[in-house]
Order: structure tokens, then C-alpha cells, then sequence
């Protein structure tokens, strides 16, 4: 287990607020990313990061900005919230052994 | 770019059947390949790996063997349950630069009884 949370699970939120998404991870791991998962898009990479102040983009990163201020912590923002954005976000780890991911569980985010 | 091609689903199947779902992968390298599970409501998780060619992944029933000469990465079960009703992703680990698992679009797999 590679103790990765994220929080919340669930939130709702409306039009235009800010939110904040947090992964936290407890075993020192230096590559994390945020997905989103859509029904017929599979999972789209948002943003990712290899490193503390080190971030770069995924695919559909408009409207998301990402920190990681620290090895343990990665957040996740949406600065103006869409109803486009609404889905399940999940965030991940790379793992140092076989480069394969761990998965957190998931935060539903619905825009309404 | 990197790419996978996963068989589109939806897959329905009666218990005991034999499972296959195609991944095809594009030839960048010699990446890890990995195929991942997803149980309604949950995140992802590894379901088997392949490091190499001619190896094979195997859990829980499912074999996956990492075939160069073709680019895939095909997932077979024998017998399947209907605790395998899940959601099925191909995933290759192209390695070096960013270093991004590029994930397949998922079959979403029904065993009835």
C-alpha cells in the first residue's frame, strides 16, 4: 500500500468557485499525477509532477493549475469551477520499483 | 506519439466463459506494460505487469504475455467470474523524459450468472 488519500471524496460545488482537490502520499514517492475519468474518455491526464516545485501539463490541463510544495502533498485547483469540469478525479503515484501507478480512491466533484 | 488501442467494450459474458480483451500498443522503445482494474466505485488498481518481451503477467486468473513482434498485450481468462465485473485498462509505461503511463480508453466487462 502506498498510502496515498485523497480528500474530499465527494464535493459539490457551484459555477465560477474555486476548488481545491488534495493527494497526500506518505511514502516519499517523487512522480504524482491528477487524471480525470469520463464515460467514453477513459482517463485524461491533467497534470503531473517528478519533484517538489517541479510540475508540467497533461492533455487536458486548461483550467487547472497544480502545487506541490512539499514531496507529500499535490493539489489540485480548478480556479473558476465549469460544469465541464465535473468528474471523478484521481490522483496517482509512480512507483519506484516497476514504474507501474497506485491509485488513490478517487474525488467525485460535481459543478452545478 | 505514444499510443494504445484497447478493445472497445461493452463485454458481457456468462460465468465460466473465456475472456480475451485486446491491447495493442505503438512500438516506442521497450516500455513496461500494465494492465489495471477498476471495481464499481473504486480507483484503479494493478492487476498484472510485464517487464519485458516474451514474459507473462499472471493474477488472480488473468495472464497477459508482452508480445514484441506484434505491439500487444492481449489479457485472457479461462474462466471468468462475476466477481470480474469490472472496468479493464491497458496501460504501457513509455520510460524516459516525463515518463507517463499512457492509459488505453477501458473495456468495461459484465459476467452475468
Amino acid at each position: 500500500d502506498a498510502g496515498i488519500t485523497q480528500s474530499p471524496r465527494h464535493k459539490v460545488t457551484e459555477t465560477g468557485t474555486p476548488v481545491t482537490l488534495r493527494c497526500h502520499q506518505t511514502e516519499n514517492h517523487r512522480y504524482m499525477y491528477w487524471y480525470r475519468q469520463d464515460p467514453g474518455h477513459g482517463l485524461r491526464l491533467i497534470h503531473y509532477s517528478y519533484g517538489v516545485k517541479d510540475t508540467d501539463k497533461g492533455e487536458v490541463s486548461d483550467g487547472y493549475s497544480v502545487s506541490r510544495s512539499k514531496t507529500e502533498d499535490f493539489l489540485l485547483t480548478l480556479e473558476s469551477a465549469t460544469s465541464s469540469q465535473t468528474s471523478v478525479y484521481f490522483c496517482a503515484i509512480r512507483n519506484r520499483a516497476d514504474y507501474g501507478y497506485t491509485f488513490g480512491s478517487g474525488t467525485r466533484l460535481t459543478v452545478v | 506519439g505514444n499510443s494504445v488501442t484497447q478493445m472497445e467494450g461493452p463485454v458481457t459474458l456468462s460465468e465460466e466463459a473465456f475472456l480475451t480483451i485486446n491491447c495493442t500498443y505503438t512500438a516506442t522503445g521497450y516500455p513496461s506494460l500494465f494492465w489495471y482494474v477498476q471495481y464499481p466505485g473504486e480507483g484503479l488498481q494493478l492487476l498484472l505487469k510485464a517487464t519485458k518481451a516474451d514474459d507473462k503477467g499472471s493474477n488472480k486468473g488473468f495472464e497477459a504475455t508482452y508480445r514484441k513482434e506484434t505491439t500487444s498485450f492481449h489479457l485472457e481468462k479461462g474462466s471468468v467470474q462475476v466477481s470480474d465485473s469490472a472496468v479493464y485498462f491497458c496501460a504501457p509505461n513509455y520510460q524516459g523524459g516525463s515518463e507517463k503511463l499512457v492509459f488505453g480508453k477501458g473495456t468495461k466487462l459484465t459476467v452475468n450468472p
